[in-house]
């Protein structure tokens, strides 16, 4: 079956980069997201790639994708302690359906 | 703001009891996605509605049930509650259907269970 997963924790200093990485396992994935939840609040879409992309970039994001592998990351540059929140990562596969990782969380250090 | 809204944002019920969420989607979204978020279980994609009609299933127990109405809105049904179904509930809308399109996420329902 479908499995993403994640790495739970990860620090930065602000102004320093963060690498939110994630892996998955259904080879049919044809998009994959990047969500943020920020505590009491839902889920807010941050970008996606789709799978025949390495690389796609916005603003401070960078998503980049090894299909190879398996292996997606989210690099947000100039971090924010605004950026502070957990970020999950979702495959969109052929069963019509997005399977979500557990979910980083990611604290910015003043 | 995603312009997703749900109701109720917060509902505290006992074992054994129903309870009904309730979802509006995006203005000219035609699909409603329903997912619950606990602690043990992570986020799982429940069910999807398409402009009225069933389009996918997820991990969804027998004992809930949804549906989407004329106007879109739609509604999930949580019957014989257990202390294990105390979740977020979250509802999700996008323009598309079958296809991949994005999901914009309303703010959640807070189930609790006593």
């Amino acid at each position: 079956g479908e499995d993403v997963e994640q790495s739970l924790f990860l620090s930065v200093r602000e102004g320093d980069s963060s690498v939110i990485n994630c892996t998955y396992t259904d080879s049919s994935s044809t998009y994959l997201y990047w969500y943020k939840q920020e505590p009491g609040a839902g889920l807010q879409l941050l970008t996606y790639i789709f799978s025949n992309m390495d690389m796609k970039q916005d603003q401070r994001l960078t998503v980049l994708l090894n299909k190879k592998d398996k292996h997606l990351s989210l690099r947000i540059a100039d971090t924010q302690t605004g950026d502070s929140a957990i970020y999950f990562c979702a495959e969109y596969n052929a069963g019509n359906m997005l399977t979500f990782g557990g979910g980083t969380r990611l604290m910015v250090k003043p | 703001d995603s312009g997703v809204t749900q109701t109720p944002k917060h509902l505290i019920t006992a074992t054994g009891q129903r309870v009904t969420l309730r979802c509006s989607p995006r203005s000219g979204d035609l699909s409603v996605y329903w997912y619950q978020q606990s602690l043990d279980q992570g986020l799982q994609f429940l069910i999807q509605y398409y402009n009225g009609e069933e389009r996918a299933k997820g991990n969804i127990l027998e004992r809930f049930s949804a549906q989407q109405f004329p106007d879109l809105h739609s509604e999930l049904n949580l019957s014989s509650l257990e202390l294990g179904d105390s979740a977020l509930y979250f509802c999700a809308s996008s323009v598309g259907g079958r296809e991949a399109s994005e999901q914009y996420f309303g703010p959640g329902t807070r189930l609790t269970v006593t």
